[in-house]
C-alpha cells in the first residue's frame, strides 16, 4: 500500500506570501492519479488539482500544482484570507488495485 | 447540478446497527464510482472503500475491510455504507464522495455519526 507523507504539517504564512506545500509517495506514483484538496472548518473536502497539475473548475489560478514519481507539490502563489485551511494530497494505486490513499494533511494557517 | 446528498446525523449506542446513505443526482449514477472516506474528530481523511454501482464492484481499504459493508441501489441512485455492530471508535464525520482514478470532484455534505453509551 502506498503512504503519501505530506509536509510540514502546519505551516503559518501571511497573506500575500507564497505556500509551498509537500506531498511525498512511499513508491512511485502516477501523475495521471494524484490529486489536491482543500478543507476548511465544518465543510466537506474540495477538489483543487487533479492529474498533479490540472485545476478542477472554478479553481483559481493562483492555485498550481506540479511534480512526478513520489514528489509532489501543491503551490499557492499570493495568500487570500481564505486560503488558510487543510490540504490534502490523494492517489489512486494499482497495487493492490483500486486503492486510493490520502496524505495525513498540511494546515495552513495565518502568521 | 451534480450532486451528492446523504443522509442525516445518527446518535447510536454500541453494538447497534447503522446504515447511511448517499444520494446521487443530475448524472448517470451507474457511470461512476462512489467513495465513502471517514474523518475522525479532529483527523484528517481516511479512504474507506470504493463501488461501482453500475455492477456493484467493491473495493475496500485494508484498515476498513470487514469492519463495514459498501452497497448501492442503482434502481434509486443511492449508495450505502453499513455497520452491523457500532464502537465508540466509529464516531466519525463520513463523506461520500464521486471518485474517478484521477480524483473526486463530487462531494456528499457530510453524516455525523455519533456513538456512545
Amino acid at each position: 500500500e502506498i503512504v503519501l507523507t505530506q509536509s510540514p504539517g502546519t505551516l503559518s504564512l501571511s497573506p500575500g506570501e507564497r505556500a509551498t506545500l509537500s506531498c511525498r509517495a512511499s513508491q512511485s506514483v502516477s501523475s495521471s492519479y494524484l490529486a489536491w484538496y482543500q478543507q476548511k472548518p465544518g465543510q466537506a473536502p474540495r477538489l483543487l488539482i487533479y492529474g498533479a497539475s490540472s485545476r478542477a473548475t472554478g479553481i483559481p489560478d493562483r492555485f498550481s500544482g506540479s511534480g512526478s514519481g513520489t514528489d509532489f507539490t501543491l503551490t499557492i502563489s499570493r495568500l487570500e484570507p481564505e486560503d488558510f485551511a487543510v490540504y490534502y494530497c490523494q492517489q489512486y494505486g494499482s497495487s493492490p488495485p483500486g486503492m486510493y490513499t490520502f496524505g495525513q494533511g498540511t494546515k495552513l494557517e495565518i502568521k | 447540478e451534480v450532486q451528492l446528498v446523504q443522509s442525516g446525523a445518527e446518535v447510536k449506542k454500541p453494538g447497534e446497527s447503522l446504515k447511511i446513505s448517499c444520494k446521487g443526482s443530475g448524472y448517470s449514477f451507474t457511470s461512476y464510482w462512489i467513495g465513502w472516506v471517514r474523518q475522525m474528530p479532529g483527523k484528517g481523511l481516511e479512504w474507506m472503500g470504493i463501488i461501482y454501482p453500475g455492477d456493484s464492484d467493491t473495493r475496500y481499504s485494508p484498515s476498513f475491510q470487514g469492519q463495514v459493508t459498501i452497497s448501492a441501489d442503482k434502481s434509486i441512485s443511492t449508495a450505502y455504507l453499513q455497520w452491523s455492530s457500532l464502537k465508540a471508535s466509529d464516531t466519525a464525520m463520513y463523506y461520500c464522495a464521486r471518485q474517478s482514478k484521477s480524483a473526486a470532484g463530487i462531494w456528499g455534505q457530510g453524516t455525523l455519526v455519533t456513538v456512545s453509551s
